[in-house]
């Protein structure tokens, strides 16, 4: 079946380390790469997606994330965390049908 | 306003009572999806519109579930004979097409509880 998986439940980070987020999917056909973050308090948004061309997408607010095919995987990156970095991160893949698969989420804290 | 709204924002009702949310999308967003959410979990897929029909409902738990859209706008998810179970948060997002690339643009969500 298809799956998203996000290895880290809960990351603790102090301001200025750097950050990635783990995750998998199980698919070996065409995908449709998401990351979405979602602050306290608020919805769901969009940080950075992937459907095609450079596997090195960059997002919003320094975010950048890598499609590495062989791997199955969609990791985030950003080198220097802030603490307004706090917030849940979800991973979301579209399997080339319309509905999303979304990851289990990773929640950041990010210490002043 | 410019973002998809939602309401109510929490509903708390009793177990085996009707329930409807509503979902207003992004103006001139053809593609309207819902979502259920559940503490700890991502949000789980439950059905597609594109337009007025349901494009894909595979997600739906069971029968007591539907979903309507009869003016291309507006939605509302309808559950029936609630149960302790169907507590989460429900979601709703909008795209411009319903093409896999296109972001979707989520709503605040309804809080239901049932007790």
């Amino acid at each position: 079946a298809q799956s998203v998986s996000q290895h880290n439940h809960h990351v603790i980070l102090s301001e200025a380390a750097s950050l990635e987020l783990g995750c998998n999917y199980s698919y070996g056909g065409t995908v449709n790469l998401f990351w979405y973050v979602q602050y306290p308090g608020q919805h769901l948004q969009l940080l950075l997606k992937y459907f095609s061309g450079d596997p090195l997408v960059k997002g919003i607010k320094g975010f950048e994330a890598e499609f590495i095919k062989s791997k199955f995987s969609f990791n985030l990156r950003k080198p220097s965390v802030q603490w307004s970095d706090t917030a849940e991160y979800f991973c979301a893949v579209n399997f080339m049908g319309n509905d999303m698969r979304f990851g289990a989420g990773t929640r950041l804290t990010v210490k002043p | 306003g410019a973002g998809v709204s939602q309401t109510p924002s929490n509903k708390v009702t009793e177990k085996g009572k009707y329930v409807e949310l509503r979902c207003d999308p992004i103006s001139g967003h053809t593609a309207l999806y819902w979502y259920r959410q559940s503490l700890g979990q991502g949000p789980e897929f439950l059905i597609y519109f594109q337009g007025t029909g349901a494009a894909d409902d595979s997600g739906l738990p069971n029968d007591r579930f539907f979903a309507v859209r009869p003016e291309g706008s507006v939605s509302t998810l309808k559950i029936q004979r609630t149960e302790r179970g169907d507590s989460a948060v429900y979601l709703c997002a909008s795209s411009l097409t319903p093409t896999g690339a296109e972001t979707q643009y989520f709503g605040p969500g309804t809080r239901l509880l049932v007790l």
